[in-house]
């Protein structure tokens, strides 16, 4: 079975500081990892993925993630928050038919 | 690019009211989804459809109901709303011929059930 964790419900971070956000997966088949965001009011967006491969991953507006296989994670970073990456951020695993599964989502606030 | 289209944005229902949410792609996309988004609960997946007329569920069918008569379009149907069924709603499609399965959302409808 596949699910993923994300760590942090709410992170705040300073204009230009390093965004972290934190996602576990568990997953019995090697795993298909998304990170998608959603901005108010609108659906989501994919903001980067991974399959195999290079285990950095980078995606739109300056975001990369890192695949650890030994410690099953998939954190998305940015070194520096803007304003306009205020948002909710949503980790996701495939699993099978297709279907995926998301964490809880992680809201972050940039303060100015 | 893919467009993923809801019919409504915002919806005010009474309960009782027999709820239909639209959701059209212009992708050829076989694989559609729709999910309930609730805050600290994240995306739920209600149901899903691989292609016409055929429908899976997803972790929380109940009280829900769905319809695939073309392939472009993917309708959520609430037979008869309740208040727990204030949520947001999600529309998403995928296709076969893609490995990873990349999903594609619409807008979401902000559905409310007074």
């Amino acid at each position: 079975a596949q699910s993923v964790t994300q760590l942090g419900s709410h992170v705040s971070v300073s204009e230009g500081a390093l965004v972290l956000l934190r996602c576990n997966y568990s997953s019995s088949v090697p795993p298909y990892l998304f990170w998608y965001v959603q901005y108010p009011n609108q659906g989501l967006q994919l903001l980067l993925k991974y399959t195999t491969g290079a285990t950095l991953v980078k995606g739109i507006n300056g975001f990369e993630a890192e695949f650890k296989k030994s410690e099953t994670s998939f954190h998305l970073t940015k070194p520096s928050a803007h304003m306009s990456d205020a948002a909710e951020y949503f980790c996701a695993v495939r699993g099978s038919g297709n279907q995926f599964y998301f964490g809880t989502g992680t809201s972050l606030t940039v303060i100015p | 690019d893919v467009k993923v289209t809801q019919s409504s944005r915002y919806l005010v229902k009474r309960t009782g009211e027999k709820v239909f949410l639209e959701c059209v792609q212009d992708m050829d996309h076989e694989n559609m989804f729709w999910y309930r988004q609730d805050p600290g609960l994240g995306l739920r997946l209600i149901y899903f459809s691989y292609d016409v007329k055929m429908k899976e569920k997803g972790d929380i069918p109940e009280g829900y109901s769905v319809s695939r008569e073309k392939k472009e379009r993917f309708s959520l149907i609430l037979e008869s709303a309740s208040t727990n069924q204030t949520s947001m709603y999600l529309c998403a499609s995928s296709s076969l011929r893609d490995r990873l399965g990349e999903q594609y959302f619409g807008p979401g409808t902000r559905l409310t059930v007074t």
